[in-house]
């Protein structure tokens, strides 16, 4: 499985967009990439998937280069109920081994 | 239309103790994993299984733990013989038998929190 590199953490305001690049140098063809949501004392959630270019839904934004050798998670007018750890995954479900690998993720904190 | 539901959501257990955690997917999901979390961490794949059938125990330790998923009731993560460094959140998820979208989507549990004394 490809491995992902994301900055630990990071800190916003209310109302500022919120961008975490996940870097995955050594993706493969079939993989996909996956960002997942988690608050203090709840399970994951995803947010949103894409393969290349941009995909976006009403939580994020989800751009991913040429390369796709990295990807940006945007989210836009962050509010203080967004503090929570995000993680970036890479792979593919269903795939041999099914080892979706959560790494440490990036802890957002919103602030007032 | 319920969600994972795993209980119980706090367990403590003396060293020695026996711990069992249920998982009880979302309706019509015949895919569970488990994961473990620990304080600070992520999650860390542990098993993945479908009814009757274990598919990937790889993440699983060698000794005291051991996951069902029986024709009929939830999932079960059974320790045994609990040490210190077994307190986590013991995360369930589960998919449906066809993935929806590219690749599918987990469908995490609350978590079930185990303390060993």
């Amino acid at each position: 499985l490809a491995k992902t590199t994301q900055p630990i953490s990071m800190d916003s305001y209310e109302g500022q967009e919120v961008n975490i690049t996940c870097s995955h140098n050594n993706i493969a063809t079939n993989d996909y990439i996956t960002w997942y949501q988690q608050f203090p004392s709840q399970g994951p959630r995803f947010i949103i998937q894409g393969y290349k270019t941009k995909v976006t839904n009403e939580v994020a934004s989800l751009f991913i280069p040429a390369d796709r050798k990295s990807s940006t998670l945007s989210l836009p007018r962050v509010s203080l109920s967004d503090t929570a750890v995000y993680y970036c995954l890479v792979g593919v479900l269903r795939a041999a081994g099914n080892k979706l690998t959560f790494g440490g993720g990036t802890r957002v904190l919103v602030k007032p | 239309n319920a969600g994972v539901m795993q209980n119980p959501r706090h367990l403590v257990r003396r060293r020695g103790q026996e711990a069992r955690l249920r998982c009880s997917p979302m309706k019509g999901h015949s895919h569970v994993y488990w994961y473990r979390q620990l304080p600070e961490e992520g999650l860390k794949f542990m098993v993945y299984l479908q009814k009757e059938n274990i598919i990937d125990e790889s993440g699983m330790p060698k000794e005291r733990f051991s996951a069902e998923f029986p024709k009929e009731g939830p999932s079960i993560l059974r320790i045994q013989q609990v040490v210190r460094g077994d307190s986590a959140a013991y995360f369930c998820a589960s998919s449906p038998p066809e993935p929806e979208g590219p690749t599918g989507e987990l469908f995490f549990g609350e978590g079930s929190r185990l303390t060993v004394l």
